[in-house]
């Protein structure tokens, strides 16, 4: 069956940078295009953007244009989340999903907590 | 981006009862395909959001017969024939038609 593992809950300090793994399983990883989302607290699931397992080709949301960076490794079928100048309000739960073509976000992953504080 | 507004933004329901939730759309949801690319999620406390609908009334893979879908253009509408208590969490519709995916903030399920 199709699961999507994230790596644990991080703590940073403002201005660091974090890194999310999301390692599918129960598929082939290079037909599907990998999503990301973000939910902060209180707040609406806001999209970050995908990557192309197969190609490695990438669409970022313009609100994180600059900052973020998605890669992934095919051979070991892990995505990740790259986040840089990291801010308070960047505080929030990042998820990944698969992309299906015809039935959008079909999978999720469990979710990453990412804290930044001082 | 296209804003998707839901109501209301809590639900209190008595179990076996209907329930429904509205979706709005800033902009209408027809793709240039043919395809209205509005979904809606559960996602219940603690949990990952869950894929219920795709494409305004198509039931995902496990999804019960009770939840339906329907709308068109900007108004969109996710029913409940007769909850049940698994039922409880938050339902978000999310719009795919434009490539900056954009969700709706979603609408409290509670049960009376």
């Amino acid at each position: 069956q199709v699961h999507l593992l994230q790596s644990g809950a991080e703590v940073r300090k403002p201005g660091a940078s974090v890194k999310v793994s999301c390692k599918a399983s129960g598929y082939v990883f290079a037909n599907y295009p990998i999503h990301w989302m973000r939910q902060a607290p209180g707040e609406r699931l806001e999209w970050m953007g995908w990557i192309n397992a197969g190609t490695g080709s990438t669409k970022y949301s313009r609100r994180f244009q600059g900052r973020i960076t998605f890669t992934r490794d095919a051979p070991a079928n892990i995505a990740y989340l790259d986040l840089s100048s990291l801010r308070s309000d960047d505080t929030a739960i990042y998820f990944c999903a698969r992309f299906r073509f015809g039935y959008n976000l079909d999978y999720w992953g469990q979710g990453t907590l990412v804290t930044v504080s001082s | 981006d296209i804003l998707l507004t839901q109501t209301p933004l809590s639900s209190p329901v008595t179990l076996g009862q209907p329930a429904s939730f509205s979706c709005t759309s800033s902009q209408g949801l027809l793709h240039s395909d043919g395809n209205t690319y509005l979904s809606w999620f559960q996602q219940r406390p603690g949990q990952p959001p869950r894929l219920l609908v795709y494409k305004i009334f198509n039931r995902f893979s496990g999804v019960p017969d009770r939840f339906s879908g329907s709308g068109a253009g900007t108004n969109f509408t996710l029913k409940i024939s007769r909850v049940e208590a698994e039922d409880v969490g938050v339902y978000y519709c999310m719009q795919a038609t434009e490539l900056m995916y954009t969700f709706g903030q979603g609408t409290k399920l509670e049960i009376k």
